[in-house]
């Protein structure tokens, strides 16, 4: 079981607009650290979309948007194209009894109808 | 372009020892943190630990009581070792290294390990 919650399965048609939450608590997300995005398409690494919940790294176009309140944090992708089509991952920053340490949600895919 | 390439074992045996090597070219590993992240067939992704050159380490408390990742900065290397290993343990195993307010930029193409006697 995941720190981070995402919802299993998202989608959408072309052209339309989709959003994946990302739902923590008051140790990690709530505490003020920062949420980053990561895409994974089949058979590869996970590649950085969006970094401190807001910035996208150079090249990632923007369609791709972050945002951050309160405990949770959500992705959005707007214009949606085929090529969008995969699992994305939140990861934050815990620091509850066990320590501080990086966590992951356990992801959510995307299909494109 | 910062690369990272991991190498290993692909099949290890169950009770033994688990050891992964990253090399890292296009920057140095005295800068930045560094970081292996696992993911079973299937499954997400779980964050085994990360180093600092000062040998600073930080892992995943499910796993702190298994886990060492260690430095070579001769080698600008990185490696991991999780002892005592069992199918659970079966994963694809990235390197990659930690950046800005604890994102990773850059990944390794990562390494399937199958524990299995």
């Amino acid at each position: 079981q995941s720190v981070l919650t995402q919802p299993p399965s998202v989608s959408g048609a072309p052209g339309q607009r989709v959003t994946i939450s990302c739902a923590g608590s008051s140790s990690n997300i709530g505490a003020g650290y920062d949420v980053h995005w990561y895409q994974q398409l089949p058979g590869t690494a996970p590649k950085l979309l969006i970094w401190g919940n807001d910035n996208r790294p150079s090249g990632v176009p923007d369609r791709f948007s972050g945002s951050k309140s309160g405990t949770s944090a959500s992705l959005a992708i707007s214009g949606l194209q085929a090529e969008d089509e995969a699992h994305y991952y939140c990861q934050s920053y815990d620091n509850n009894l066990s320590g501080p340490h990086v966590v992951f949600g356990g992801g959510t895919n995307l299909t494109v109808l | 372009q910062v690369q990272l390439q991991e190498s290993g074992p692909g099949l290890v045996k169950p009770s033994e020892t688990l050891s992964l090597t990253c090399t890292v070219s296009g920057d140095s590993i005295s800068s930045h943190y560094w970081s292996w992240i696992r993911q079973p067939p299937g499954k997400g992704l779980e964050y085994i630990g990360y180093t600092y050159y000062s040998g600073t380490t930080n892992y995943n408390p499910s796993l702190k009581s298994r886990v060492t990742i260690s430095e070579d900065t001769s080698k600008n290397q990185f490696s991991l070792r999780l002892n005592s290993v069992t199918a659970a343990d079966t994963a694809v195993y990235y390197c990659a290294r930690v950046r800005l307010r604890h994102s990773i930029d850059f990944w390794g193409q990562g390494t399937l390990v199958t524990v299995s006697s």
